[in-house]
Formats: C-alpha cells, structure tokens, sequence
C-alpha cells in the first residue's frame, strides 16, 4: 500500500519560517493536500492541489513540491500556527494521509 | 456556511454494530462527494471511504472493506456509515467530510465510537 512519510516533529521560533515535508513514491505525479489540526479541534484544509489555498487561509502558508517531495512552508510563524500537520494524496483508489508532523513555536 | 454534524456514536461491544449519521447543510448536499475519516485517541488520521455525490460509486480503505459501508439519502441531505463487525482497533473519533475524490474541504466536528467489552 502506498505510504506518505513525514518527520514527527519541527520546531521554529516565532517570525521564522517553517518547513514541514512529505515525501512518497511518484509523489510529484500526485495531488498534495495538507491539513492543520489544533488539539481538540477538527482538521482544517490549508493547502490542496499541491499550492492552492482556500479562502481564509492565510497567505504565509504555502506549498510546493519537488521530484517526490512536497513541502508546506509557513512563513512568518506565529504561535496560533502550533499543531499537528498532515500531508495527504490519492493512489489506487485509496486516499492516504501522511503520519502527521507536529510543530512546535517556541 | 457549510455545517456537517455527526451523531449515533458511543459504546459498542467487539463485534457490534452501529450506524453513524452526518447530517449536512449549507450547500448543495446532492451534488457533493463525501467521506469518511477515522483518527484513533492520541493518533494520526485514517481515511474511511469515499462516496459519490449520487452514491454511484464508493471506495473504501483496505481495514474496512467488507465491515462497513458508506450510503447516503439526498432527499434528507445525510451522510451514513454503516459499521458491523466492529472491532476493538476500530475505536476512533470519526469526521464526516465534504471534500472531491481527492480532496477533503470541509470536516464536521467528529463522532467518537468506543468499541469495548
């Protein structure tokens, strides 16, 4: 089955910029969304299609991807930006999320 | 806005049954697609199954398959899971979300199911 992998944790201090990667096989054939979730709260979409962002979303958060890795970059944190992110894709028939990467502000 | 309230969660015995519904408002219910997203306490996200907007076509993850089965009623604008067989892994908060094949775009506030003796 196919599988996304992401680092666990990042850390960054805020006003710094972020980097939270994902990376699969054939990845850059593939959509890439990613989701923030905050404790207790339900997943948010912050990027689709590799580097769209929905309306509300902030501008300092973006995405790109490259050969089989993709990255959500976060520009400017800020300490509200603290939570656990997860790449996701489709392959085969089957939409599969990444392990999550939780980020730190500190 | 887009609202997506789940309801008919709670405790189950392993090899139970229970349907959970998703009852959605705010936009056009029939000609969206929808899924179901599992996220066990304390762990990552696990995607459930997919459902076309006319209910033509469904997909499920490989650990479901078999056990249970999405379904929806466009005349009441709701979602449904049909779970059996339950098992004590299958314990999770379960999101129904509005989103295309591969895109998820809008999560209602979660369902938690407790399989458990």
């Amino acid at each position: 089955s196919y599988e996304l992998t992401q680092s666990p944790s990042v850390s960054v201090s805020p006003g710094q910029t972020a980097s939270i990667t994902c990376s699969g096989d054939d990845l850059g054939h593939k959509y890439v969304c990613w989701y923030q979730q905050k404790p207790g709260q339900s997943p948010l979409l912050v990027i689709y299609e590799d580097n769209k962002r929905p309306s509300g979303i902030p501008e300092r958060f973006s995405g790109s991807i490259s050969g089989n890795t993709a990255t959500l970059t976060i520009s400017g944190t800020q300490a509200m930006d603290e939570a656990d992110f997860y790449c996701q894709a489709w392959d085969n028939a089957s939409l599969v999320f990444g392990g999550g990467t939780k980020l730190t502000v500190l | 806005q887009v609202q997506l309230v789940e309801s008919g969660g709670g405790v189950v015995q392993p090899g139970g049954s229970l349907r959970l519904s998703c009852a959605a408002s705010g936009f056009t219910f029939s000609t969206s697609g929808m899924h179901w997203v599992r996220q066990a306490p304390g762990k990552g996200l696990e995607w459930v199954g997919f459902i076309r907007y006319d209910g033509s076509t469904k997909y499920y993850a490989e650990s479901v398959k078999g056990r249970f089965t999405i379904s929806r009623d466009n005349s009441k604008n709701t979602l449904y899971l049909q779970m059996n067989s339950l098992r004590v892994e299958d314990t999770s908060v379960y999101y129904c979300v509005k989103g295309l094949l591969q895109e998820l775009f809008v999560w209602g506030q979660g369902m938690l199911v407790t399989v458990s003796s």
